[in-house]
């Protein structure tokens, strides 16, 4: 049990489909990110939540769509994605301090086919 | 632009030690973070440095040359639940993460 749990493990869609990927964090951070981590490439910055404010879109494409509707959840909606997409999805969470670490979820591994 | 060098892969020997090395350029220095992430599960938090010379946290230790801008970490007596792969990461001018691609660590028996 990480303290950031993210559901589904594991999603397959289509190009058309819609979906929405879940996170929660039981650690009273107030900062929740969305990475994407693609083989043997950096972890790539998508969005940052802080207090529910979003304080970053790293020129998101706007098929990812973000919500948090409270400091605990996260929520990633996704529309007519391209299969260069495919890759797992990390949310994570810290505190607003510059020595913070980020807590991890497990990540959805994501593929579209 | 801002980079974040690491070897790809590293293969070592159960029982020995072990030195992954993690070169920045990045505008600006506010902390370099190491994490460890075995394969289908989350990143985890091993260390954090701000100022320069070395962290022991067990077995794990972690260095940083802010001159050099450069980092190492270090894994002694090496166990196979070791494989895994291993992110550094530094906090540039804006407080932003700059990540690397991670260096994947192969234990052998």
């Amino acid at each position: 049990e990480t303290g950031v749990t993210q559901t589904p493990r594991h999603l397959v869609m289509g190009m058309t489909n819609k979906k929405s990927l879940k996170c929660e964090q039981h650690l009273g951070h107030n900062a929740m990110y969305w990475y994407k981590q693609s083989a043997k490439k950096p972890l790539e910055l998508m969005f940052v939540y802080n207090f529910k404010e979003q304080t970053e879109n790293n020129s998101v494409p706007s098929r990812f769509s973000p919500e948090c509707p409270n400091s605990s959840h996260l929520f990633l909606h996704l529309h007519t994605l391209q299969p260069e997409d495919s890759a797992l999805y990390l949310c994570a969470s810290s505190q607003n301090r510059e020595n913070s670490p980020l807590h991890f979820g497990n990540g959805t591994r994501l593929t579209v086919t | 632009g801002q980079n974040i060098d690491q070897p790809t892969e590293m293969t070592a020997t159960e029982g020995a030690i072990v030195q992954i090395n993690c070169t920045y350029q990045t505008s600006g220095f506010n902390g370099l973070f190491w994490y460890q992430q075995h394969a289908g599960e989350a990143p985890t938090f091993l260390s954090y440095n701000v100022l320069d010379g070395l962290e022991e946290k067990g077995r794990f230790s972690s260095f940083l040359s802010r001159s050099k801008g450069y980092s190492y970490l270090l894994l002694k007596e090496l166990q196979m639940k070791d494989s895994a792969s291993y992110l550094c990461a530094v906090r540039d001018s804006n407080y932003q993460l700059i990540w690397g691609a991670g260096t994947k660590l192969i234990i052998k028996p």
